[in-house]
């Protein structure tokens, strides 16, 4: 079965530091998509950078960019010169392959409060 | 381009009422889902449709929860009757249907069940 985990509940960082969100995955699949989402205090959620688990160069969209460790299972996200913007929460989610049963459903974690002080 | 629209944005319901939420999925996206987010239980899924196909109805969620897609650009979810434990934020998401596919999420329904 899949499992998407992520142990960090809450991270504070000071303004223009780097900050990394851990993510843990379980899959019997060889191949799978690993994908972070934003969701804002509004309550919007918003894609933010996705890791192909055939690709081994480490995806980056802007000042995000990803840690992906295939033999550990790990997928961080790093957001580098964090702003107070960027305070929000942040799911972890994975999707296989193979669309078993049809299935396309993406399997989010808990998701990690991050908060940027000025 | 018009992103994945949901209404009431909020909805407050007595015990035992019926309510319906409804979704506008992006055009062209194959796939719509219907998610409950809580901060005990975070995001579960409640149904998936590809192709207006049912294709998972969330087994936990079947008896009092009911999804329809009754068209490619329409879907409503029912929850009836509905009981204080389903106040939650109700959220709809769609996908063009292809593995690598993000999601665009709505904004949500807040529901509060008195």
């Amino acid at each position: 079965a899949q499992k998407v985990t992520q142990t960090q509940t809450s991270i504070s960082v000071m303004e223009k530091t780097t900050v990394t969100m851990d993510c843990v995955y379980e899959t019997q699949d060889s191949s799978y998509f690993l994908f972070w989402y934003k969701q804002t205090a509004s309550g919007e959620i918003v894609f933010l950078i996705r890791q192909d688990s055939y690709k081994k160069e480490n995806a980056t969209v802007g000042h995000y960019s990803l840690n992906f460790q295939k033999p550990k299972s790990s997928i961080g996200l790093i957001i580098t010169a964090t702003q107070i913007e960027d305070s929000a929460v942040y799911f972890c989610a994975m999707r296989e392959g193979h669309a078993s049963s049809g299935s396309w459903q993406l399997i989010f974690g808990s998701g990690t409060q991050l908060t940027v002080m000025p | 381009d018009a992103g994945v629209t949901q209404t009431p944005r909020h909805e407050v319901a007595e015990k035992g009422q019926t309510i319906i939420l409804k979704c506008e999925p992006v055009s062209g996206h194959n796939d719509l889902f219907w998610y409950r987010q809580t901060k005990i239980q975070g995001l579960e899924l409640l149904s998936y449709f590809r192709s207006k196909s049912l294709m998972e109805d969330g087994g936990a969620f079947k008896d009092r929860f009911k999804a329809e897609m009754l068209n490619s650009s329409f879907s409503t979810l029912k929850i009836q009757p509905t009981e204080p434990k389903d106040s939650a934020v109700y959220l709809c998401a769609s996908s063009p249907g292809q593995g690598n596919s993000d999601y665009t999420f709505g904004s949500g329904t807040r529901l509060l069940v008195i």
